[in-house]
């Protein structure tokens, strides 16, 4: 499995842009890139996934070097909403599909 | 249902008791998946479902633990004579397909309490 490196902890300002950093540096040629999100007291939430290219969707972006050993969650206007464990995943193909999702970073909004 | 429901939402379990805690996964949903979150840390992976079929149980922590899905829809987790170590929250998820590129909807969980 790939081993990943994410900040214990994070701040942002309301309104203002986040990116939330990950290095996955033994990541495996097909493995897709996850990112999850857990609010308080809920189930993880999905949030963006990619390969190779950058990603958009409603919710963030998602910026992969070249090398793809690391990536960024961009999460272009923090609301107090996206308080939340940002979880960084690497996903092997053969295993099953299940998740290891570490310790992740927590958000903190700051209103 | 429009999402991944769990029950119960809380369980406090003495010591030694025996726990059952239902899945039920959206609709037409061919991978269920559970894991067991303690406090603090990141969910870890327990066991994984297509269909009625258990393809890998190699994270149930030991034999007490046994996960059930008889009809390829709701699942059950089972645990046995619970002990304290056995209190985190339990999250089921569930997946269209289970393969690379599909998100997995998660339930709320269910918070089990061993005293």
């Amino acid at each position: 499995d790939a081993k990943t490196t994410q900040p214990n902890s994070m701040e942002s300002n309301e309104e203002e842009p986040v990116h939330l950093p990950c290095n996955h540096s033994t990541i495996s040629g097909t493995d897709y890139i996850h990112w999850y999100r857990q609010l308080p007291s809920q189930g993880p939430e999905y949030v963006i996934h990619g390969l190779t290219s950058n990603v958009n969707n409603r919710m963030a972006s998602l910026a992969i070097a070249e090398d793809r050993k690391s990536s960024t969650l961009i999460l272009h206007r923090a609301t107090l909403r996206d308080a939340a464990v940002y979880y960084c995943i690497p996903t092997p193909r053969n295993t099953g599909n299940q998740f290891y999702f570490g310790t992740g970073t927590s958000l903190t909004v700051i209103p | 249902g429009a999402g991944v429901s769990q029950s119960p939402r809380y369980k406090v379990a003495k010591r030694g008791q025996d726990v059952a805690l239902r899945c039920d996964p959206i609709s037409g949903h061919v991978s269920l998946f559970w894991y067991q979150q303690a406090l603090g840390q990141g969910p870890e992976f327990l066991t994984y479902f297509q269909n009625e079929a258990q393809l890998d149980k190699s994270g149930l922590p030991s034999d007490r633990f046994f996960a059930e899905r008889p009809e390829g829809s709701v699942s059950t987790l089972k645990i046995q004579r619970t002990q304290q170590e056995d209190s985190a929250v339990y999250l089921c998820a569930s997946s269209f397909s289970g393969g690379q590129g599909y998100g997995y909807t998660f339930g709320s969980g269910t918070r089990l309490t061993v005293v």
